[in-house]
């Protein structure tokens, strides 16, 4: 069974630009999640799709951040403009409907210049 | 507020030596997770506990859940190099919700 997918794996770009960070899960997990994981933290909720709609994106930074899943299956995230406190690792998750267990990707390396 | 505590948030120790990692909370949780991340790479999944005192045993690692799923422990013998790496303890008030605590780096060497 083929893991979460992520790309890019690293990206450098300047204050102020625009960045998307791409994911496919699991195939058949309906649950899509993205979490920061700033350095010496663990990681936190950005926000979790279930199919193709929004359950959780109280902690999304709305003004910069946005996040979709059109079809039920990848998902994008963005992040317009960046900032310096945005240099972080990114990382999607994905689970199914009926259990606790969530896999990661191997993330998103993100470093705002 | 950092709902999940854990400690120590650094371990270094030499290889062969026996070492434990707490989780502590104030909240209880329907079950507690366990996930060990290399850099560079995303946490990966070691065990799920969801009762009360339930202990799980992966090969030199064992883990414990409080009898009032509130805390949990994660006691690793004999480490080995190959056991560096941070550990996340992340806990579930309801499927599909995780709250992570900020990890313990663990260094082994050799």
């Amino acid at each position: 069974e083929a893991g979460v997918a992520q790309s890019p794996r690293y990206k450098i770009i300047e204050k102020r630009q625009s960045v998307a960070f791409w994911c496919n899960p699991i195939s058949g997990h309906a649950t899509l999640y993205w979490y920061q994981q700033i350095l010496g933290q663990g990681p936190k909720l950005l926000i979790q799709f279930q199919n193709n709609g929004v359950v959780d994106d109280s902690q999304l930074p709305k003004d910069r951040f946005s996040a979709e899943r059109l079809k039920g299956v990848d998902s994008t995230l963005k992040i317009q403009p960046a900032k310096l406190e945005d240099s972080a690792v990114y990382l999607c998750a994905s689970s199914s409907s009926q259990t606790y267990e969530q896999y990661f990707g191997p993330g998103t390396r993100l470093t705002v210049t | 507020t950092q709902l999940l505590e854990q400690s120590p948030q650094f371990l270094s120790i030499q290889e062969g030596e026996n070492l434990t990692v707490y989780c502590n909370s104030s909240s209880v949780f329907s079950s507690l997770q366990w996930y060990r991340q290399e850099p560079g790479e995303g946490p990966v999944l070691l065990v799920t506990v969801v009762t009360g005192g339930e202990v799980k045993k992966l090969k030199r690692l064992t883990f414990q859940f409080g009898d009032a799923r509130k805390d949990s422990s994660l006691h690793i013998t004999a480490a080995q190099p190959g056991d560096t790496g941070l550990y996340l303890c992340a806990g579930a008030r309801t499927v599909n919700k995780l709250v992570f605590g900020a990890g313990t780096i663990l260094r082994v060497k050799s």
